[in-house]
């Protein structure tokens, strides 16, 4: 079936330098992407989201990149702090059976490591 | 939390005992969604509910089943419980399908199969 996937499982960066988190997605009929945050011991926490028809979005501190023509989605942390660490899950929407609502399907996430 | 609970937060149960896991929300939601969270395979979709009695199966849903009888509640049953459903459960929900808007989800329950 169709998958969401990370190219990179981890990354390590310094306090106060940008992060940038990958996913690749192979279901071109996805139509709304989400980012989500994980801490240890929590649910998963809304980050930032992005329709089809865009290709940027910005939040505080973070900015949501999508290339449909690669498939391809990427998510930067600007001056990334302690509190950033956690696990970051890309997520993807598709409307399988026809249905409007669509289901949510995960990437395996990223481990991202601040250190001080 | 955006209004959801889970309970328990954490069980052990036997093989081969049934076991029900509770979402509860505070938020009016229509739709209501089980996942499962295991190492490798991340979030794994197991049931959905788009209402009141309206359930569907997600990619996962051998061995569970899940019943909502009212809008703040969706229950996953494990009707007989074997280790490999060891693994922490999330409960999420979302106003308008997670085509439309995201999905904010609980704090999960850790459930383990010995």
């Amino acid at each position: 079936g169709e998958s969401v996937g990370l190219h990179l499982p981890t990354l390590s960066v310094q306090e106060g330098d940008n992060s940038i988190i990958n996913c690749a997605y192979s279901n071109s009929a996805s139509d709304y992407f989400i980012w989500y945050k994980q801490e240890s011991g929590k649910g998963p926490q809304f980050i930032i989201d992005i329709r089809s028809n865009m290709d940027k979005r910005q939040g505080q501190r973070v900015t949501v990149l999508l290339n449909k023509t690669v498939k391809h989605l990427s998510l930067q942390i600007a001056a990334t702090q302690p509190g950033d660490s956690a696990v970051y899950f890309c997520a993807e929407n598709s409307h399988a059976g026809g249905t409007s609502y669509g289901k949510l399907t995960f990437g395996q996430g990223t481990i991202l490591t601040v250190h001080p | 939390d955006a209004g959801i609970t889970q309970s328990p937060r954490h069980k052990v149960t036997e093989t081969g005992t049934p076991v029900t896991l509770r979402c509860h929300q505070t938020e009016n939601h229509r739709y209501m969604y089980w996942y499962r969270q295991d190492p490798g395979h991340g979030l794994r979709l197991i049931h959905y509910s788009y209402g009141v009695k309206d359930t569907d199966k997600g990619e996962v849903s051998d061995g569970y089943s899940v019943s909502r009888s009212k809008t703040e509640d969706f229950l996953l049953t494990l009707e007989s419980a074997t280790s490999s459903q060891t693994s922490v459960y999330f409960c999420a929900i979302s106003s308008s399908g997670t085509g439309n808007t995201e999905a904010f989800f609980g704090q999960g329950t850790r459930l383990t199969v010995v």
